[in-house]
């Protein structure tokens, strides 16, 4: 069983670039998350994606953009950087819809200066 | 804001100690979560509790579900170093969406 991959590891970009996270969902697994974890805070939901459709979104602005591709891979992508989104970007994987364990890659640990 | 409060933000103690960590919120879920993360890599889950007053052990951590789906308390006897992480909770929503709390930061010192 194939676990949860997310590439890059880390990444700096500079204010007002653009960036791509990618994610690779556990196999089986066809519902995908992102969230945002800040230096010292707890995950906050970006977006899930359903059989490659938006399935929810947390309060994050349209410049935090998504994907999700047939074998339920996903992107997320980032316009217009700004300094306040450094963070460590989480992908999960789950099953459904219903309440089921997520399973989190190890992030992807972005830095804009 | 945080939907769920975690209490205490650090915990530092000796090897063998008992502790309890507590997760609060005035929102009921209809599940929720707990998850430790270690440097570097991402949360793993524990355990997932969904019924109002459940009690769920494993091994040396014993969990609980508040009456009113509202709060939940993780207990950990005889701390041992390899317990030493960030623990979340999270309150399960609509669509599989979790609100994470902030964590507790335990370190169990040998």
């Amino acid at each position: 069983e194939t676990g949860v991959t997310q590439s890059p590891t880390h990444l700096i970009k500079t204010r007002g670039q653009q960036v791509t996270l990618r994610c690779s969902s556990q196999s089986g697994h066809n519902t995908v998350s992102w969230y945002q974890q800040a230096l010292g805070q707890g995950p906050q939901f970006i977006f899930q994606y359903y059989r490659e459709e938006e399935n929810g979104r947390g309060n994050f602005p349209p410049r935090f953009s998504g994907l999700q591709f047939p074998n339920y891979s996903s992107e997320l992508n980032v316009n217009a950087l700004e300094l306040d989104d450094s963070a460590l970007y989480l992908c999960a994987s789950s099953l459904g819809q219903g309440p089921s364990p997520l399973h989190f890659g190890n992030g992807t640990r972005l830095t804009v200066t | 804001t945080q939907l769920l409060e975690q209490s205490p933000q650090f915990l530092s103690i000796q090897e063998g100690e008992n502790l309890t960590v507590y997760c609060n919120s005035s929102s009921v879920f209809s599940s929720l979560q707990w998850y430790r993360q270690e440097p570097g890599e991402g949360p793993v889950l524990l355990v997932t509790v969904v019924t109002g007053g459940e009690v769920k052990k494993l091994k040396r951590l014993t969990f609980q579900f508040g009456d009113a789906r509202k709060d939940s308390s993780l207990h950990i006897t005889a701390a041992q170093p390899g317990d030493t992480g960030l623990y979340l909770c999270a309150g399960g929503g609509n669509f599989n969406k979790f609100y994470f709390g902030s964590g507790t930061k335990l370190n169990v010192k040998p």
